[in-house]
């Protein structure tokens, strides 16, 4: 039951392009998610982050979307820069009566690759 | 500010054996999770603390255990390891149970069962 997906394994951009990367998740309860970025031998670093009362949240080159009534959210990244290539996780977490259940769930990530 | 740090980057074990990986928090955070990474398998939830209790875990057998010390620094330990254990092993910490925090990663211990 994978409740966090990412639906495209990878994803090619020219330097300077704009980069979408998709997410979708069945779970209702979600309501805090997240997008990291994890170079290979690295641990995953943390990019942005959306509470669901939000539908946007901007930092820098970084964009989360989230459409609840579809229960999808992107990550926009302008301008796409070589060192951007990189494995792009969406998480998800749920908050439930003001209680965290602590775990994040993850998608199955998606390869970005930047071409100079 | 010093990341989330973990130890031994690397640790091979044999079937059978007990492996133990040990994590330091950023400071002032007082959360540590525990996650699994096998081979094409995606990040999987193994076990909370905070404030030195157990708070939530995830769907794995009891062999998988760990615990938090007073200074929030935890041990993950993994009793009669098999060789689906072998996995990369990653630890994150958050600002504890405050809300919209996100979790900061290490770089994980990849455990290698022979």
């Amino acid at each position: 039951d994978q409740q966090v997906k990412q639906n495209s394994p990878s994803l090619s951009v020219q330097e300077g392009r704009i980069s979408i990367l998709n997410c979708d998740y069945t779970n209702s309860m979600f309501d805090y998610f997240l997008w990291y970025k994890k170079y290979p031998a690295e641990g995953p670093t943390f990019l942005i982050s959306i509470s669901s009362i939000k539908d946007k949240n901007e930092d820098g080159r970084f964009t989360v979307f989230l459409n609840k009534s579809a229960k999808h959210l992107s990550l926009h990244i302008v301008p796409s820069q070589p060192g951007d290539s990189a494995v792009y996780f969406c998480a998800a977490s749920e908050w439930i009566g003001g209680t965290s259940y602590g775990k994040l769930t993850f998608g199955q990530g998606t390869i970005l690759t930047v071409h100079p | 500010e010093a990341g989330v740090t973990q130890s031994p980057t690397h640790l091979i074990k044999t079937r059978g054996q007990q492996a133990t990986l040990r994590c330091s928090p950023i400071s002032g955070h007082t959360s540590v999770y525990w996650y699994q990474q096998a081979l094409g398998l995606g990040l999987q939830f193994l076990l909370w603390y905070d404030e030195g209790e157990e708070r939530n875990r995830g769907n794995f057998p009891p062999r998988f255990s760990g615990r938090q010390f007073p200074n929030y620094s935890s041990e993950l330990n993994v009793n009669a390891l098999e060789l689906e254990d072998s996995a990369l092993y990653l630890c994150a910490s958050s600002q504890g149970t405050v809300s919209n925090q996100p979790q900061h990663f290490g770089d994980g211990t990849r455990l290698s069962i022979l």
